[in-house]
């Protein structure tokens, strides 16, 4: 079946480190692949995506890359602010032979940025 | 624009109340869902709609019933409250099929005692 393994958290850095959160996925077919933000007391938002195999998906400094030879999607930025701190979510989607949307979501991994 | 907007944000049931949870969007998105956010779990789908009429069942359904009378609402129902239904709600809505992102709301807090 289809499931997307991120690394564990949490994460804690100082502000301008360089932020690295590996997520790895396996599904069938080619689907798309997402990363979602959580900040406190909200709901997921879009962060990025990538649609194939070597896109780059990128947002507000963080930067995704679909790799299907190493089926994974790590998150990257390379100068943390204090405002980073959430908590991030990788997830895949694709079309069932249904036509309906399956979308699954690794377990979040919290990140906290220091001053 | 509103988004997806989701009512009541806390909610304190006692075991075997029913209630409703309200989800609405104005995007005129036809494919919404309801997941549960637990800690350590990450997200689980309960049920997804397709389309008004179409309804379908996620990873978790039990305990929960959900109907999708209209293209803007897709409330989530709870039968019979226990407290293994203590979570974190969202109700997410999305456009195109298979490659467009979800767009969720703020989510209800739910305790069941």
């Amino acid at each position: 079946g289809n499931s997307v393994t991120q690394m564990e958290g949490p994460v804690t850095l100082s502000e301008e480190a360089f932020l690295t959160i590996n997520c790895t996925y396996t599904a069938t077919g080619y689907p798309s692949l997402f990363w979602y933000v959580q900040y406190p007391g909200e709901g997921l938002q879009l962060l990025l995506k990538a649609t194939k195999a070597d896109d780059k998906g990128s947002n507000k400094g963080f930067e995704a890359t679909y790799r299907k030879e190493t089926t994974s999607f790590h998150l990257e930025k390379g100068s943390v602010q204090v405002s980073d701190s959430a908590v991030y979510f990788c997830a895949l989607q694709r079309l069932t032979q249904g036509g309906s949307e399956k979308l699954v979501f690794g377990k979040g991994t919290k990140l906290t940025v220091n001053p | 624009n509103a988004g997806v907007t989701q009512t009541p944000k806390f909610q304190v049931l006692k075991t075997g109340q029913s209630m409703t949870l309200q989800c609405a969007q104005d995007m005129n998105h036809e494919y919404m869902s309801w997941y549960r956010q637990d800690p350590g779990m990450g997200l689980r789908l309960i049920h997804y709609s397709v389309g008004a009429g179409i309804t379908d069942q996620g990873e978790v359904p039990n305990g929960y019933n959900v109907s999708r009378s209209t293209t803007e609402d897709f409330p989530l129902r709870l039968l019979s409250a226990a407290p293994s239904q203590t979570s974190v709600y969202f109700c997410a809505s999305s456009g195109d099929r298979g490659h467009s992102p979800l767009h969720f709301g703020n989510g209800t807090r739910l305790t069941v005692t």
